[in-house]
């Protein structure tokens, strides 16, 4: 089975701030990464596809990189509305599989 | 508008079983793979279950491989889980999701499944 890594767990910045979460699979995923956000008490939201792709309706200052093991979300001006718990999600084996997610607050 | 509503959570006993039902709208439900995703209490996300639009291929995670079991009926639009030797550990927001390689893009709300005697 793929195992997905998160760094860090946790994490707290200011508003406008660059926030960068990595995300790493314990073996090659090509480009088949997906992000989530999650806000206490609601469903996950989906964020980005294929590492890169943003889903529509997705504000543009959420991006996504990465391939093979190495994918990081960046967050390029951090908004108050973006405080939530960040999960990727590898859909390369027909097991999918999440990260443990990144805790994210606003200062 | 893609709604997806579960339903069939509730308390049930170590050993017991439950059935779980996710109501879809608003696509075409027999063309797109369904999942089962589920949070345990301040726990991440875990992929349990999936099945494509033909129920030709279905998959599980290993930590409910031969307790559970994932249906479809096309006819109306719904997802099914069959959960049987439940355990304390399967406590836990079970959603349903759409989708499939390219990501799980619609979710329902989820329902609350509590194993405890």
């Amino acid at each position: 089975d793929i195992q997905m890594t998160q760094s860090p767990s946790s994490l707290s910045a200011f508003v406008g701030d660059r926030v960068t979460i990595t995300c790493r699979a314990s073996q090659s995923i090509s480009s088949d990464l997906n992000w989530y956000q999650q806000k206490p008490g609601k469903a996950p939201t989906f964020l980005i596809y294929g590492a890169s792709n943003l889903q529509y309706g997705v504000p543009s200052r959420f991006s996504g990189s990465g391939s093979g093991t190495d994918f990081t979300l960046t967050i390029s001006s951090l908004q108050p509305e973006d405080s939530a718990t960040y999960f990727c999600q590898q859909s390369y084996s027909t097991l999918y599989s999440f990260g443990q997610g990144t805790k994210l607050e606003i200062k | 508008e893609v709604q997806l509503v579960e339903s069939g959570g509730g308390l049930v006993k170590p050993g017991g079983s439950l059935r779980l039902s996710c109501a879809v709208s608003g696509l075409t439900f027999s063309t797109y793979t369904m999942n089962w995703v589920r949070q345990a209490p301040g726990k991440g996300l875990e992929w349990v279950s999936s099945i494509s639009g033909s129920s030709s291929y279905i998959y599980y995670a290993d930590s409910v491989k031969g307790r559970f079991t994932i249906s479809r009926d096309n006819a109306r639009s719904s997802l099914y889980l069959q959960m049987n030797s439940l355990r304390a550990e399967d406590t836990a927001v079970y959603y349903c999701a759409e989708g499939g390689s390219y990501g799980l893009e619609n979710w329902g709300q989820g329902t609350l499944v509590t194993v405890s005697s």
